[in-house]
């Protein structure tokens, strides 16, 4: 068990241009959440995969923002014309939820800092 | 209704002494309450989580104590150590949502003199 993985750690990027950003959970765990995280403050809520259906999304979630989980494994985060307020740390998370066994443990990935100049 | 808040923002303790962070909540949906250390530039990690059926938790060091009447729940680390120094965040999250998806205070960043 490697823990959750991203990739990258870092991105610096120009306004208006788009990043993806990748995440990889613990194998056998079929949540995978992703928070974004300003400095100072908690992460924060913007969506969540169950195995490979997108259940739930924040209102935090604009409309250039789009994220994937395709098969069930790992997502990907994009975000599209990006604007200096998306500058933040992106964190995945992942759990593994069973029928009527909640609540479940969310084990949080390295993050991926990203800035818009 | 969905906020968590947290107090105090900052903490300074002496080695070997009781750091004590406290957090408030308002939706009584909430059912599960973890708290996580994390150090710059990492991920937040899971220290210890309680369900309200129980008023205390310890793990270590590590002890959290929940009121459900007051809705206040609280993280105490015992004799902290430098290496403690970290940000810590509490959260909480609701079984009926289906998600599980965590709400998280502010945080409070520890440093804990040598």
């Amino acid at each position: 068990d490697t823990g959750v993985s991203q990739d990258p750690r870092h991105k610096i990027t120009k306004r208006g241009q788009n990043v993806t950003f990748r995440c990889d959970p613990i194998s056998e765990h079929n949540r995978l959440y992703w928070y974004r995280q300003t400095l100072g403050q908690g992460p924060e809520f913007l969506t969540y995969f169950q195995n490979e259906a997108q259940l739930e999304k924040s209102r935090l979630l604009s409309d250039r923002f789009s994220a994937e989980r395709p098969k069930g494994s790992f997502s990907t985060l994009e975000i599209q014309r990006t604007e200096q307020g998306d500058s933040a740390m992106y964190l995945c998370a992942s759990s593994l939820a069973l029928p009527l066994k909640g609540p479940y443990e969310q084990y949080f990935g390295p993050g991926t800092r990203l800035t818009v100049t | 209704q969905q906020q968590v808040k947290q107090s105090p923002q900052s903490l300074i303790v002496q080695k070997g002494g009781i750091s004590i962070i406290n957090c408030a909540y308002e939706n009584t949906a909430f059912d599960y309450f973890p708290w996580y250390q994390q150090f710059p530039g990492k991920g937040p990690a899971l220290l210890i989580a309680i369900r309200p059926d129980v008023s205390e938790k310890k793990e270590g060091r590590f002890t959290i104590s929940f009121n459900k009447s007051a809705k206040q729940f609280s993280l105490h680390i015992m004799d902290s150590q430098p290496g403690d120094s970290a940000t810590y965040f509490c959260a909480a999250s609701a079984t009926d949502n289906y998600g599980q998806n965590f709400v998280f205070g502010p945080g409070t960043r520890l440093s804990v003199l040598p």
